[in-house]
């Protein structure tokens, strides 16, 4: 079965670093998408991705987080400057619709020291 | 804004009893349902979803869910758990019009006892 892959599985990173969370899509899908989960609270929307641009995002999502596409298989989550807050579980997904998310990633858990 | 909320953090249950996990919502718009899984160690799944039709919706390893809108609910069952059914389920909403934004429950963890 098809399955959206994020690397790496567990990333430690120390404040004020840059960190890159990649993520494989599922290949014929076109919506792409990031959540995150702080760890013993909810699941929360990022950031989702359609035609090569934003389609929309949430609060959290400010001028340090950035996203791209840079080939046609990977979609990259980026932290410009790492603060303790960002540690959290991230998890990627995909859509072929856009009317519902139907397939996240295992998750990449970020700890920022 | 759309709400979820999952009021049983924890549900144990004996193998082969039937389950129940409730979810309510709270929406001023049409929305869309869903539930997710996450075994440990591993993403989220989805497990059902509601979009229109049915209100009772079927979902994969034998769970089913349904919508009921005057009571603003989408509760969880499964008439008989097996062990490999222990995880934690999230009930999730998004408004019709803003698909991509989902707003997730804080989980309810199943734990089945033999």
């Amino acid at each position: 079965e098809p399955e959206v892959t994020q690397t790496p599985s567990h990333q430690v990173t120390q404040m004020g670093q840059e960190v890159i969370l990649r993520c494989v899509p599922i290949s014929n899908h076109l919506y792409f998408y990031w959540y995150r989960q702080i760890l013993g609270q909810k699941v929360e929307f990022l950031v989702s991705f359609y035609n090569n641009e934003i389609s929309e995002k949430s609060e959290i999502f400010d001028d340090q987080f950035s996203v791209e596409r840079p080939d046609g298989s990977n979609f990259t989550l980026k932290i410009r400057s790492t603060k303790l807050e960002d540690s959290a579980m991230y998890f990627c997904a995909s859509s072929a619709t856009g009317h519902s998310v139907d397939t996240f990633g295992s998750g990449t858990r970020l700890t920022v020291v | 804004a759309q709400s979820v909320t999952q009021l049983d953090s924890q549900v144990p249950v004996f193998e082969e009893a039937p389950v129940e996990l409730r979810c309510n919502y709270s929406s001023s718009v049409s929305v869309y349902l869903f539930w997710y899984v996450q075994y440990p160690n591993q993403g989220l799944q989805l497990l059902l979803k509601y979009l229109s039709g049915s209100t009772l919706v079927k979902g994969i390893n034998g769970f089913e869910a349904e919508f009921n809108k005057s009571q603003t609910s989408f509760h969880l069952r499964k008439p008989s758990v097996h062990i490999s059914d222990t995880a934690e389920y999230f009930c999730a909403v998004s408004d019709q019009s803003s698909a991509s934004k989902i707003i997730f429950g804080s989980g309810t963890r199943l734990s089945i006892r033999p």
